[in-house]
């Protein structure tokens, strides 16, 4: 079955930095790459998604890149804010069933 | 169109006792997973049903654990014979029936084992 590993397991930026998350998975079936935001206390909230025919895709501060070849996406945070402080989680799946995830990282954006 | 329901929010059960956590889909998505989250550390698959069937319980511990999904009703996650090590959080997720993706998981439910 798909293995996510994610890195690093916590992150401290400086509020306007950027912070980059990254994941690998090991099953080259896998074609759906959602990133999710969990806040203290919440349910997991999707961010942003990539599908394996691109490679890259922007929304506002968040950008996911992807590299089929090596099996690996990033989370790309621009411009960091202090509510962007969280738990953030990678994911891969095979057309969206049974979706694997990372171990997570904690951010923290200091202001 | 309300998103994705569970109840209740936080459970105590004494040990030995049954945890009952429900989960009632978004409107329109007839796929749902459940995860289970402990203290500081990922989302650990569980179960993925559809309308009365299990389609992946590979992460089901193979006792105590059990999931359902009737044609009416919400989803139930079992436990029985609770013991401490139970105590996390589940989140349950839907998905669209077809040709949409991506998981919108609940708020969930904090089950404590005293």
């Amino acid at each position: 079955g798909e293995n996510v590993e994610q890195h690093p397991s916590t992150l401290s930026v400086q509020e306007g930095d950027s912070a980059v998350i990254k994941c690998t998975y090991s099953d080259s079936a896998s074609n759906y790459f959602p990133w999710y935001k969990q806040e203290l206390g919440k349910g997991p909230q999707l961010i942003i998604d990539i599908r394996s025919n691109v490679g890259e895709k922007k929304d506002q501060r968040i950008a996911v890149t992807l590299n089929k070849t090596a099996k690996h996406f990033s989370l790309h945070i621009t411009e960091t804010q202090p509510e962007d402080s969280a738990v953030y989680f990678c994911a891969a799946s095979y057309n969206n069933n049974d979706m694997r995830f990372g171990a997570g990282t904690r951010l923290t954006v200091k202001p | 169109n309300a998103g994705v329901m569970q109840n209740p929010r936080h459970l105590v059960r004494r040990r030995g006792q049954e945890a009952r956590l429900r989960c009632s889909p978004m409107k329109g998505h007839s796929h749902v997973y459940w995860y289970r989250q402990l203290p500081e550390e990922g989302l650990k698959f569980m179960v993925y049903l559809q309308k009365e069937n299990i389609i992946d319980e590979s992460g089901m511990p193979k006792e105590r654990f059990s999931a359902e999904f009737p044609k009416e009703g919400p989803s139930i996650l079992r436990i029985q014979q609770v013991v401490r090590g139970d105590s996390a959080a589940y989140f349950c997720a839907s998905s669209p029936d077809s040709g949409g993706y991506g998981y919108t998981f609940g708020s969930g439910t904090r089950l404590t084992v005293v």
